[in-house]
């Protein structure tokens, strides 16, 4: 079955140390994103690709950062920067760009950082 | 700012009963709209979407929703829910002028048997 795996679902830091989230889709999508989800705020970009060795920022990336080496491979990390890192990351791909093709979903991943 | 709102936060409801869940987004011109649901456990996904055409569309599991462009809504509507449609819904708009996808902050459903 074709789909996006995130790994870990839960993931634990402590503050100050960075983390990386694990996006990997092989439905052989162009575009990949990472959204936030956090209680009564819906989903907000961090970061979109629409193509490998490319990516942009979305409405908050700042302290995270994006690579996009492999088309099947969008990881996030999240820095030691973001000043409110505990929350729920969902990565989506989407065969066009955003909002032109619907996206499909991960299962997400609840980084708690103490 | 552009935005997409849900203003029903929690909706409870009774097996049976008719349900309408409100979307509204504030931008201008050209818009495709979604409505996607996260059920318990589960992954977000596709609901129904509209781009063009027929502005009445039908998703999967009975769930409709009209596209009424000079209030700016996307409502979402199922004549009779089920207890297997409680789930989270978000709606989410792409404006064609800034090609910007904005999600609103999701209605939580409870339906009771």
């Amino acid at each position: 079955d074709g789909g996006i795996t995130q790994s870990p679902k839960y993931l634990f830091r402590k503050e100050g140390q960075n983390v990386t989230l694990s996006c990997e889709q092989n439905l052989n999508h162009d575009a990949m994103y990472w959204y936030r989800q956090d209680p009564g705020q819906g989903l907000r970009l961090i970061y979109y690709s629409q193509i490998v060795n490319d990516f942009q920022k979305g409405d908050i990336a700042e302290g995270y950062s994006v690579s996009r080496e492999k088309k099947e491979s969008f990881p996030l990390t999240v820095t030691s920067a973001q000043k409110n890192p505990t929350a729920f990351y969902l990565c989506a791909s989407s065969r066009e760009g955003q909002g032109n093709s619907p996206l499909h979903f991960g299962n997400g991943t609840r980084l708690t950082v103490t | 700012a552009q935005s997409v709102s849900q203003h029903n936060h929690h909706v409870i409801l009774s097996e049976a009963a008719s349900l309408e869940l409100g979307c509204n987004y504030s931008y201008g011109g050209t818009v495709n709209l979604f409505w996607y649901v996260q059920y318990p456990g589960q992954h977000l996904q596709l609901l129904l979407k509209y781009f063009s055409g027929d502005p009445l569309v039908k998703g999967i599991k009975g769930f409709e929703a009209e596209f009424i462009k000079s209030k700016f809504s996307f409502n979402l509507r199922k004549p009779s829910v089920q207890w297997s449609d409680t789930a989270e819904y978000f709606c989410a708009a792409l404006s064609y002028n800034t090609d910007k996808l904005i999600f609103g902050t999701g209605t939580r459903l409870q339906v009771f048997p």
